[in-house]
């Protein structure tokens, strides 16, 4: 079975540092993109982070640039995303995604983990 | 940035109705848009990729159409399992975008 299996959430004060991980299963992971999306309770989706599949090319979006960074382990089929200088904003369950490419650089997330809960409070 | 705008943000309608939904982005994105289905407390399902491509195993009654700048999700007729939240998405830019949502209530 395809699956996406999210760790690492918590409660963490303003300031602080968490990493997730998101384990995947049932499929090549290194041969997928992957990213991670968030959605702040009772809000829409939100995306924060991609990663190739060899890692050579990461995005961030411009509310978590320069606090989270994407990696990834092929070898240990896992996908991480470590954050730092935490925000009340922050707040949020975070997905992993796999991304599917269609071809013609058309992509869309087929697969998403059960999602991992950060709550950022003092 | 492109912005993805939907509209309605709710909408209520009985079982058997045909259902649509619409996306418009702040600027041309070609095809590049998918739909997704989120039900409370889990994560949301991919339906329609590139504008108008079911995604395997999704029902038929889900169908996407438009390009450019504006885009439809249509149910043609409304099931019990699908009263949920809609998300569309698009890529361009090295970004991803989600529009606000549409939640489908029960009337």
């Amino acid at each position: 079975e395809v699956q996406l299996v999210e760790s690492g959430g918590g409660l963490v004060q303003p300031g602080g540092s968490l990493r997730l991980s998101c384990a995947a299963s049932g499929f090549t992971f290194s041969s997928y993109s992957m990213n991670w999306v968030r959605q702040a309770p009772g809000k829409g989706l939100e995306w924060v982070s991609y990663i190739s599949s060899s890692s050579s090319t990461i995005y961030y979006a411009d509310s978590v640039k320069g606090r989270f960074t994407i990696s990834r382990d092929n070898a240990k089929n896992s996908l991480y995303l470590q954050m730092n200088s935490l925000r009340d904003e922050d707040t949020a369950v975070y997905y992993c995604a796999r991304e599917q490419d269609y071809g013609s650089g058309l992509q869309a997330f087929d697969i998403w983990g059960q999602g991992t809960m950060v709550t950022v409070s003092s | 940035d492109i912005q993805m705008t939907q509209s309605p943000s709710t909408l209520s309608a009985s079982v058997g109705d045909r259902v649509t939904i619409t996306c418009r982005a702040s600027q041309s994105i070609s095809s590049w848009l998918a739909w997704y289905q989120q039900k409370p407390g889990k994560a949301p399902k991919l339906l329609i990729y590139k504008a108008s491509s079911l995604e395997s195993g999704v029902p038929s009654r889900f169908s996407g159409s438009g390009s450019g700048t504006e885009f439809t999700l249509t149910i043609s007729s409304l099931q019990p399992d699908d009263f949920a939240t809609y998300y569309c998405q698009q890529y361009n830019s090295y970004t991803w975008t989600f529009g606000q949502g549409t939640k489908v209530e029960i009337k």
